[in-house]
């Protein structure tokens, strides 16, 4: 059965830093993986998806690396602001319905002003 | 509707009580998707329609769920006999035409606790 970890569980930093946040999953028979954002009280919004065959995805500040063979994949933001604070998911795809997804519990973001 | 909307977004209800939580999609998404979000951890799949029909309802726990969405547009979840351990927010996505057509549209939840 897939697990998908995320570590740290909770990070905080000051406005203007860069930082990764760490996902890895044991099946690395995965069709892709997927970092998601979610706000307090709010749905997902979908940032970056990585196909198996991909290495890494990008979009604005945001970079997410995916090493399948070792089970792990990170999302970088870059020049990190108040508006980024969030919990970020990591979600793998294992069986290739894009629908029927594993997910980790999350890291909480908080960026200070 | 701009986004997918579900309502209500806050239920509290006590236990052994029935429960209906409604969905309505982005308008022209055939493909509608319920997952459930318990306290610290993850989304975890419930069930897949694609149109009216369900295509996947291998996520649901147990014989106390059920979905439905007669018309294909609006869908609802519904929860027999509902548990101390049922609490969670349950979360509705839909698709444009299928699952592998792009991504899916997160809608903010129905936050249900049961007392």
């Amino acid at each position: 059965k897939q697990e998908v970890t995320q570590i740290p569980a909770a990070l905080s930093v000051p406005e203007g830093e860069n930082l990764v946040l760490n996902c890895s999953f044991t099946d690395s028979a995965i069709y892709n993986l997927q970092w998601f954002r979610q706000d307090p009280g709010k749905g997902l919004t979908s940032l970056l998806l990585i196909q198996s065959s991909q290495r890494e995805q990008t979009s604005g500040r945001l970079n997410a690396s995916l090493d399948k063979s070792s089970g792990r994949s990170t999302l970088y933001i870059a020049a990190s602001q108040p508006g980024d604070s969030a919990t970020y998911l990591c979600a793998v795809d294992s069986g290739g319905s894009n629908y029927k997804l594993t997910f980790g519990k999350g890291t909480l973001l908080t960026v200070n002003p | 509707g701009a986004g997918v909307s579900q309502t209500p977004s806050n239920k509290v209800t006590e236990k052994g009580k029935y429960v209906e939580l409604r969905c309505d999609p982005i308008s022209g998404h055939t493909a509608l998707y319920w997952y459930r979000q318990s306290l610290g951890q993850g989304p975890e799949f419930l069930i897949y329609f694609q149109g009216t029909g369900a295509a996947d309802d291998s996520g649901l726990p147990n014989d106390r769920f059920f979905a439905v969405r007669p018309e294909g547009s609006v869908s609802t979840l519904k929860i027999q006999r509902t548990e101390r351990g049922d609490s969670a927010v349950y979360l509705c996505a839909s698709s444009p035409y299928g699952p592998n057509t792009g991504e899916l549209f997160f809608g903010e939840g129905s936050r249900l606790t049961v007392l």
